[in-house]
């Protein structure tokens, strides 16, 4: 069974530019996560996805992030325009469905260093 | 406000003890809680879990403990490996299905 993919792996651009990330979630998987992870601490929540529907966007910073999940299977983050603190590494998540408390499966990882 | 806590940044161990790890959280909604393991230029991967009904569970040389009461739960590898090597994270669900992740110890087996 093939895993999350995310492309790029790595991404720098310079502050103000626009970046966008992309996320292939695991096949039959209803549930789509985006977490920011800042280095040295633990993937913060971004924003949450049933199919193409939101589900919590509550952490999302959305005067310069937005997210969309098209026909319910990939999934794009983007940020425009970025700023320094937005370096991070940006991970891509699914699970089976929403409401059941159990794994997530995580995608490697896109790693933003604004500069 | 950090919900999820991991008070201990890293941790040494020798090959073939105990490492254990600890997880402190705040948030009496918590009822699910899982550890996850992550290797460098990876995504973090599921290691065990634990419903808040429970106060022990175990898969193989991983054991998580829950003490509700106190609000802590600990990762138990037995015995450490240098493959075990990575950073954990502690994690756990409230109502509303949003994983909450506490900020990671770097453990670290000596052989």
């Amino acid at each position: 069974e093939a895993g999350v993919a995310q492309s790029p792996r790595y991404k720098i651009i310079e502050k103000r530019q626009s970046v966008a990330f992309w996320c292939n979630p695991i096949s039959g998987h209803a549930t789509l996560y985006w977490y920011q992870q800042i280095l040295g601490q633990g993937p913060k929540l971004l924003i949450q996805f049933q199919n193409n529907g939101v589900v919590d966007d509550s952490q999302l910073p959305k005067d310069r992030f937005s997210a969309e999940r098209l026909k319910g299977v990939d999934s794009t983050l983007k940020i425009q325009p970025a700023k320094l603190e937005d370096s991070a590494v940006y991970l891509c998540a699914s699970s089976l469905d929403y409401g059941e408390l159990g794994e997530q499966f995580f995608g490697p990882g896109t790693r933003l260093t604004v500069l | 406000d950090q919900q999820v806590k991991q008070n201990s940044p890293s941790l040494s161990v020798q090959e073939g003890r105990i490492s254990i790890l600890n997880c402190d959280y705040t948030n009496s909604m918590f009822d699910y809680f899982l550890w996850y393991k992550k290797y460098p230029a990876e995504g973090p991967t599921f290691l065990i879990s634990i419903s808040s009904i429970k106060d022990k569970n175990e898969d193989g040389r991983f054991t998580v403990f829950l003490n509700k009461s106190a609000k802590h739960l600990s990762l138990h590898i037995v015995p450490s490996q240098p493959g075990d090597s990575a950073v954990y994270f502690c994690a756990a669900y409230n109502a509303g299905n949003m994983l909450t992740f506490g900020g990671g110890t770097r453990l670290m087996v000596k052989p």
